[in-house]
């Protein structure tokens, strides 16, 4: 199974949104929609942002939302702020019965 | 809150096998969720390993399904990972981790990650 495909960095200035790419395929980000969204500063584990395409988990700040299109998810972050700086990550169930993680985008905020 | 905490040795040689124990307080593992394996080699991006319901019934990474296994221990409130044949490939920080919802495979809760290192 391949990796689903993000960019491998993003950047934005404070208060401006950004926008991450999930590229997958017909077998899995268009198949199912159990794709999430993580987020990882250096050194800590990975923390759930996105459940089910466009569920965030309680305490998750709501300027964080995502969506899908086809074979393409997304997350986008509005209202860019310092502490959002970090790796993130996106995933999805696929038909051979596993999971397939992106190849992760390093966000920094300008 | 529900807390899960790896464990294992932190350095295993090559040709043997890798095994480590998640255990996890504030939630028993008899529950529908299932509970999963992740590895992130330094540097690099996350792979999942596979997963294990509370039934002993597993999923594994296709790529890896002949080296990987997964246990539950109930009375312990333990889950494991064994993965023979290491090579330095395998060297990586392993967490454990327990989805949101069923079989949403959204992982909310994790480990802090144990660092295993494969070298003679």
């Amino acid at each position: 199974q391949s990796a689903l495909t993000q960019p491998p960095s993003v950047s934005g200035s404070p208060g401006q949104s950004v926008t991450i790419s999930c590229t997958g395929t017909s077998s899995d980000i268009a198949f199912y929609n159990r794709v999430s969204w993580y987020q990882q500063p250096p050194g800590t584990a990975p923390k759930l942002l996105i459940f089910e395409v466009t569920n965030r988990p309680s305490g998750v700040s709501d300027r964080f939302s995502a969506s899908k299109s086809g074979n393409t998810a997304s997350l986008t972050i509005s209202g860019l702020q310092a502490e959002d700086e970090a790796d993130y990550y996106c995933s999805s169930y696929t038909t051979s019965s596993s999971l397939v993680f992106g190849g992760g985008t390093r966000l920094t905020v300008l | 809150q529900v807390q899960l905490q790896e464990s294992g040795p932190g350095l295993v040689k090559p040709s043997e096998t890798l095994s480590l124990t998640c255990t996890v307080s504030a939630s028993s593992i008899n529950t529908p969720y299932h509970w999963g394996w992740i590895r992130q080699p330094p540097g690099k991006g996350l792979q999942w390993l596979g997963i294990i319901y509370h039934s002993g019934s597993a999923s594994y990474n296709p790529s890896l399904q002949s080296r990987v296994s997964m246990s539950i221990d109930s009375s312990k409130n333990q889950f494991s990972l064994k993965l023979t044949s290491v090579t330095a490939a395998d060297t990586a920080i392993y967490y454990c981790a327990r989805e949101n919802d069923y079989d949403s495979f959204g992982y909310v809760h994790w480990g802090q990650g144990t660092l295993v290192t494969v070298a003679s």
